[in-house]
């Protein structure tokens, strides 16, 4: 089986723009889950999605958001970009809403200019 | 709310050695998981090993074994015959285990492991 894809790998935006990030979960798996990584702040749980609902939602501001298509796939927001919003942006997939193990896709690397 | 703290920031250890990486975990929950996980220079995360709150016996993955001590909220990594592919930050991660949690990981701030020939 293909582990989990996330596009593109690496980006470079500056502040006020907004970016759109892209998560492929495994064949089969129906929970995303979305993580920021900042040297700061460790990683931070942003959002889950199975079903094409939100089930969880970490502490981010609004401009943080994202969305779950009918075929499991993700995809992330993030409007009006903020210097702080530079991180790594990992993806993990799970089999359903009580799979208990993630696993995760390589990430995006994220630099606001 | 679940905080997972890793007290060693860096560690070094011998080729083929033996290493113990430690994590505690503060929880009211009663059924969990957790998971150390290991992220190599490539950034990629990749599963270590996973453990059941309701399991007394701890988790085993070929080198890779942990204490978990559910009393004491500890869970300890120890890495036997260390190799050289084992350089990498290890992160602890708690996963709450209910109906309604969802599938959220809490992580530690890592621990960096250097292995050295």
């Amino acid at each position: 089986k293909a582990g989990v894809t996330q596009t593109p790998r690496y980006l470079i935006k500056t502040r006020g723009q907004q970016v759109t990030l892209s998560c492929s979960p495994i064949s089969g798996h129906r929970s995303v889950s979305w993580y920021q990584q900042t040297p700061g702040q460790g990683l931070q749980f942003l959002f889950e999605y199975f079903s094409e609902t939100q089930r969880n939602k970490g502490n981010f501001p609004g401009r943080f958001s994202g969305r779950q298509f009918s075929n499991s796939r993700s995809e992330m927001n993030v409007s009006t970009l903020e210097l702080g919003d530079s991180a790594l942006y990992l993806c993990a997939s799970s089999p359903g809403p009580l799979a208990n193990t993630q696993y995760f896709g390589p990430g995006t690397r994220l630099t606001v200019l | 709310a679940q905080t997972v703290t890793q007290s060693q920031p860096e560690m070094s250890v011998q080729e083929a050695e033996t290493v113990t990486l430690s994590c505690t975990y503060d929880t009211s929950e009663s059924n969990y998981y957790l998971f150390w996980y290991k992220q190599p220079p490539s950034r990629q995360m990749i599963l270590v090993i996973r453990q059941e709150a309701y399991k007394q016996q701890n988790a085993t993955e070929n080198r890779f074994s942990v204490n978990f001590q559910k009393a004491a909220k500890s869970f300890s990594l120890k890495i036997s015959d260390s190799q050289l592919g084992d350089t990498a930050m290890y992160f602890c991660a708690f996963m709450k285990r209910s109906n309604n949690a969802g599938n959220m990981l809490t992580f530690g701030g890592g621990t960096r492991l250097m292995v050295k020939p």
